[in-house]
């Protein structure tokens, strides 16, 4: 799988849009972009993944370069509750037993 | 979306004990589960991929004879810590994938293990 880097930290204030982005340079055609995020204690939550074309959901929204070599994740309007580590993750999505392999990700701090 | 269990969510043990931390899931099922580890402030590190019905595969550096995995049906994997001792304390996350090959992974809500 492809490796990502991710900035260590990042500060957001509450009520205002949270771009988290994340680099993929050695992404290959058939790896997707995921994104999870690990709240304190807790297990890992699936928020939204792509290929090459924005994605939204209720979470979330995901815009992917045009290059794929980067993409960002934007929370839309961060709560007190978004403050987690936020993990990118590229890899290949039909490959059996495929293994996701997390990096150190991006903790975000939502300050109020 | 879909739900996996983890049990206990705590467990604390004398060191020498065994312990077995159970993932299930609980609206579908998995033919294959991951687990992890996490110590304090770090990111997960997979241990290894469990197979329902076959052996785990495990990850270089895993001691296969010290974390014994066992995935017997479609929604329950095991992971059992043998012969416990405090550097084995930890975060213990179990993962299973929904919908085959390319389903997506949901995430338990992790075992912490206190080795005394």
């Amino acid at each position: 799988d492809a490796k990502t880097t991710q900035p260590p930290s990042m500060d957001c204030a509450e009520g205002r849009a949270a771009n988290l982005p994340c680099n993929h340079s050695t992404i290959s055609g058939n790896e997707y972009v995921y994104w999870y995020r690990q709240i304190h204690s807790q297990g890992p939550q699936y928020i939204i993944h792509g290929l090459k074309n924005n994605e939204t959901n209720e979470m979330a929204s995901l815009i992917i370069t045009e290059d794929r070599k980067s993409s960002t994740l934007i929370l839309p309007h961060a709560t007190l509750r978004d403050t987690a580590v936020y993990y990118c993750i590229v890899r290949a999505r039909n490959t059996g037993g495929f293994k996701t392999i997390f990096g150190a990700g991006t903790r975000l701090f939502v300050k109020a | 979306g879909a739900v996996v269990s983890q049990h206990p969510s705590r467990v604390i043990c004398k060191s020498g004990t065994s312990v077995k931390i159970e993932c299930r899931s609980l609206d579908f099922q998995a033919t294959t589960m991951f687990w992890y580890r996490q110590f304090p402030k770090q990111s997960l590190m997979l241990m290894a991929t469990s197979n329902e019905g076959s052996k785990a595969t495990y990850e270089q550096g895993v001691e296969k004879d010290k974390f014994l995995i066992n995935h017997a049906s479609l929604t329950l994997s095991t992971l059992t810590v043998t012969s416990a001792h405090p550097e084995d304390s930890s975060f213990y996350i179990c993962s299973a994938r929904v919908g085959g090959a390319s389903g997506e992974l949901f995430f338990g809500e992790g075992s912490r293990l206190t080795v005394l």
